[in-house]
């Protein structure tokens, strides 16, 4: 899977979006851009993902450049509950259309202050 | 919405003991993964199983071996425990089709003393 690089920490004022970007320079043309959070020792919370275009979802907003090397992650009014590891995941689908198993970079602490 | 079930959430074992972690994945979901965290690290990936069958292996060591079941639950058995062994292990499930994402489990405390 294609290596990710994101920032180790970031802060966000609560009620401001969000904005969490990861690097992915060596994704290719089958790889999906995933984002997981995990809220301290809890599982990992799925949030969002896309292939080549922006996504909106409940959660969040997904943004990929255009030459898909790097995303962004958007949360539009962070609230304190938001404080956790965002991680930034490249998902190889494999040849019959079936994905494999998500791979765990160094994410981003995001940390929420009141 | 009915999740991953992992039992049991915490487990103490003594050093050289067995443990078995048990996973009930979302209904209809066909595939399982196993992945280890250890204090302060991420996720890693152990291994995964498509229709009961073993799809991908990761860093599992070999005193660990797991499996899924008829009833696609799976059980991750670990043997000759070590005290490196203390983490957090979650589960994960999902249908085995393009761009799905994978639902987790809230993971099991395992502590060796």
């Amino acid at each position: 899977d294609a290596k990710t690089t994101q920032p180790p920490s970031m802060d966000c004022a609560e009620g401001r979006a969000a904005n969490l970007p990861c690097n992915h320079s060596t994704i290719s043309g089958n790889e999906y851009v995933y984002w997981y959070r995990q809220i301290h020792s809890q599982g990992p919370q799925y949030i969002i993902h896309g292939l080549k275009n922006n996504e909106t979802n409940e959660m969040a907003s997904l943004i990929i450049t255009e030459d898909r090397k790097s995303s962004t992650l958007i949360l539009p009014h962070a609230t304190l509950r938001d404080t956790a590891v965002y991680y930034c995941i490249v998902r190889v689908l494999i040849s019959s259309g079936s994905a494999r198993q998500l791979t765990f970079g160094s994410g981003t602490q995001l940390t929420v202050l009141p | 919405a009915a999740g991953v079930i992992q039992s049991p959430r915490h487990l103490i074992k003594e050093k050289r003991e067995t443990a078995t972690l048990k996973c009930y994945p979302i209904p209809r979901h066909d595939t399982v993964y196993w992945y280890q965290q250890g204090p302060g690290q991420d996720p890693q990936f152990l291994i995964s199983f498509y229709e009961k069958m073993q799809s991908d292996k990761g860093s599992i060591p070999d005193r660990f071996s797991a499996q899924q079941f008829s009833d696609y639950h799976s059980e991750l058995n670990m043997s000759s425990l070590e005290l490196g062994d203390s983490a957090l292990y979650f589960c994960a499930s999902s249908v085995r089709t393009a761009s799905t994402e994978a639902f987790f489990g809230q993971g099991t405390r395992l502590t060796v003393v």
